[in-house]
């Protein structure tokens, strides 16, 4: 089965601590997978893509295929990360995302 | 450019009713998708458009139909409307490009049913 697991609801953290998102997947294929991230108010937009290997606002994600986890990461937490962000899989060479439940993050001042 | 535009923004209906949600891009994508957001659930695929003249089910299609009227607009209708189906509807659209794939979204409808 396809299936993408965030584990966290909630994940609540002080301003400069490090942060990670968990992210779990499971694909029997070669994976996919993205963050979207949804900032209060505004539209659910991509943050990165594991393929391409970036660090976007400071965020990066390793896909690490022995755990199936796609984690985010971010050593410096700000108080504008504060959203709810969605791991994705797609499955295939087709265009469509497998969201898991998403986790919101709260950075506390 | 506008982007990804859907109308309307909320939406109250009585069990049984009928509506349409309306979608329109303006970035010339191909595929087109509808989603359903509701808590603890993440976002879950209803219907999706590869391309023009294309309907494909996703996740969850029951309750609902879609129309890809042209290459801009994506309709998604519901013929008797359920509770169940009160949560908030994004559509999104995508050029198909397989390395740098990138779904963009709409500001989504609100829907509530009574």
């Amino acid at each position: 089965a396809q299936r993408v697991t965030q584990p966290e609801k909630l994940l609540s953290v002080f301003k400069g601590a490090p942060v990670e998102l968990k992210c779990n997947y499971s694909y029997s294929g070669s994976p996919e997978l993205f963050w979207y991230v949804q900032y209060s108010r505004q539209r659910l937009q991509l943050l990165l893509r594991h393929i391409s290997r970036e660090s976007i606002k400071g965020f990066t994600a390793d896909l690490n295929k022995g755990e199936t986890s796609f984690h985010l990461k971010k050593p410096f937490a700000q108080e504008e990360d504060s959203a709810m962000y969605y791991c994705a899989l797609r499955p295939g060479n087709t265009g469509k995302l497998i969201f898991g439940q998403g986790t919101t993050l709260q950075v506390k001042p | 450019n506008a982007g990804v535009t859907q109308t309307p923004k909320f939406q109250v209906l009585k069990t049984g009713q009928s509506m349409t949600l309306q979608c329109a891009q303006d970035m010339n994508h191909n595929s087109m998708y509808w989603y359903r957001q509701d808590p603890g659930m993440g976002l879950r695929l209803i219907y999706y458009s590869a391309s023009e003249g294309t309907t494909d089910k996703g996740e969850v299609p029951n309750g609902y139909n879609v129309s890809r009227l042209n290459k801009r607009e994506f309709s998604l209708r519901l013929e008797s409307a359920a509770p169940s189906q009160t949560s908030v509807y994004f559509c999104a659209s995508s050029v198909p490009d397989y390395q740098l794939e990138t779904q963009y979204f709409g500001p989504g409808t609100r829907l509530l049913v009574l």
